[in-house]
C-alpha cells in the first residue's frame, strides 16, 4: 500500500459524458502529479500540482481540467468524452517539489468509454 | 529534456535464470533514474531510485541497477528469477525542471517459465 489512494477504481460511462476522478496524497505529501497509462501511449505524464499551485502540464487535453485542494487532496475532470480516454490513470505523489524524492504511486482508476 | 529507452518490450527468463532488463536513458544534466513494476491490475511500485549517490544500487526483491555514465546506462538485473516476478518494469528519468516529473520508458513485460 502506497498510501495513495484513488477513487473510483473502475468506471464506465458513455461517450460525451464527464467525469471525476479524486486522488488523496499520501500523509504530508505536497505534490500531486497525474499520469494516463493506455496501451498505444504508454504512460503519460498528464499535470502536476505543488501545494495547491499548477507546476507542471504535459500532454493534457482541453477537454481535461485538474486542481489541488487546500487540503491537497485533488481531482481530474474528463469531459466530453471519446472512446480514446479509455485509460488507467494514475495519481501519485511526492513529499516536495521532485529533487529525487521518491514519487509513489496510487493503484490507478480504470475508465471505459463507451 | 530527458527520455529514456528500454530494449526489449517482452523479456522471457526461466526461473533461477539471471534477470536483465535494459533501459538507456538521454539527459543533458546528471539524472534521477528510477526503476518501477507494475503487478496484473495494480499500481507502480518503485523498485529501486539513482540520485547521484553510489552507482550501484540495491532494491526490493533482490533487484539491483548499475549507473554507468559512459553507456548512458541504468539496466536493471536479478541473479535468480522467481516465478513472482513476472509483471511490467518501468524504468524512468526525472525531469530536472521545477517540476521533477517522471518520464517513462514504453515497459519491458517480463515472463518466467516454471
Amino acid at each position: 500500500d502506497s498510501g495513495v489512494t484513488q477513487t473510483p477504481k473502475h468506471l464506465i460511462t458513455a461517450t460525451g459524458q464527464r467525469v471525476t476522478l479524486r486522488c488523496s496524497p499520501r500523509s504530508g505529501d505536497l505534490s500531486v502529479y497525474w499520469y494516463q497509462q493506455s496501451l498505444d501511449q504508454g504512460l503519460q505524464f498528464l499535470i502536476q500540482y505543488y501545494n495547491g499551485e499548477e507546476r507542471a502540464k504535459g500532454n493534457i487535453l482541453e477537454r481535461f481540467s485538474a486542481q489541488q485542494f487546500p487540503d491537497l487532496h485533488s481531482e481530474l475532470n474528463l469531459s466530453s468524452l471519446e472512446l480514446g480516454d479509455s485509460a488507467l490513470y494514475f495519481c501519485a505523489s511526492s513529499w516536495g517539489q521532485g529533487d529525487g524524492n521518491t514519487i509513489y504511486f496510487g493503484e490507478g482508476s480504470w475508465l471505459t468509454v463507451v | 529534456a530527458q527520455s529514456v529507452t528500454q530494449l526489449g518490450s517482452h523479456v522471457s527468463v526461466s526461473e533461477g535464470a539471471l534477470v536483465l532488463l535494459r533501459c538507456n536513458y538521454s539527459s543533458s544534466v546528471p539524472p534521477y533514474l528510477f526503476w518501477y513494476v507494475q503487478y496484473p491490475n495494480q499500481g507502480l511500485q518503485l523498485l529501486l531510485k539513482y540520485t547521484s549517490a553510489a552507482t550501484l544500487v540495491k532494491g526490493i526483491n533482490g533487484f539491483e541497477a548499475e549507473f554507468k555514465k559512459s553507456e548512458t546506462s541504468f539496466h536493471l538485473t536479478k541473479p535468480s528469477a522467481h516465478m513472482s516476478d513476472a509483471a511490467e518494469y518501468f524504468c524512468a528519468v526525472s525531469e530536472r525542471d521545477s517540476s521533477y516529473k517522471l518520464i517513462f520508458g514504453s515497459g519491458t513485460r517480463l515472463l518466467v517459465r516454471p
